[in-house]
């Protein structure tokens, strides 16, 4: 069975400070999605890593594929308030061919003003 | 682009009656769509997935009979809560995959209160 271990699962940070959320497995995944979601609302896609040791930068975010495709991590540079949510990984299962996937604990972010 | 509905996002209903939810693609054909449930502060639990034009399969635990799925078209699918029980409160979230198979595209959600 795969999982994924997501970390921390609470955080609670001052606006301008730096923080990185964590997304691990022992499996081998074919590709992994971060999605941020507000209370109330659906989660929102932020980016998808497919190659092992890919950086993508989406503007103070930088998100980490690891080079054995088990680990993600999401670092987030001066963190702001509108930054507040609830972030998710997901990785492709592998024995599902139906695009289904696998979500980690998920991460609520509170970034106070 | 990639845009999902559900509707309705809010509704309250009698412990006993039967309650609809329809998600659809609004910009996109989704060949599967996806149901979860999520409680406060936790992460999505999926409940289904859905083909168009075939039965859902429905994930461990789940009960298929409670929950019926209908993905009648490539830009519709419906979530049926039959018999709704206070336990079924919570926050429903329908997703839809678009042309890569991994990347789901959420709609804003359904909060079901049963009273």
């Amino acid at each position: 069975t795969q999982l994924l271990e997501q970390s921390p699962q609470f955080l609670s940070i001052q606006e301008g400070e730096n923080l990185t959320v964590y997304c691990n497995s022992s499996s081998v995944f074919s590709s992994l999605q971060w999605y941020r979601q507000e209370p109330g609302e659906g989660p929102v896609l932020l980016v998808t890593v497919v190659t092992g040791g890919e950086v993508k930068k989406l503007k103070r975010l930088t998100f980490q594929f690891g080079d054995a495709r088990k680990d993600s991590s999401l670092h987030i540079t001066a963190a702001q308030p509108g930054d507040t949510g609830l972030y998710l990984c997901a990785g492709a299962d592998r024995s599902s061919n139906t695009g289904k996937l696998i979500f980690g604990q998920g991460t609520t972010l509170q970034v106070k003003p | 682009g990639a845009v999902v509905s559900q509707h309705p996002s809010r509704v309250i209903c009698k412990s006993g009656t039967s309650v609809k939810i329809e998600c659809r693609s609004l910009d996109f054909q989704a060949t599967t769509m996806f149901w979860y449930r999520q409680f406060p502060k936790q992460s999505l639990m999926l409940m289904a997935t859905s083909n168009e034009g075939s039965k859902a399969t429905y994930e461990q635990g789940v009960e298929k009979d409670k929950f019926l799925i209908n993905h009648a078209s490539l830009t519709l699918s419906t979530l049926t809560v039959t018999s709704a029980h206070p336990e079924d409160s919570s926050f429903y979230i329908c997703s839809a995959s678009a042309q890569s198979p991994y990347e789901q595209y959420f709609g804003p959600g359904t909060r079901l209160t049963v009273t």
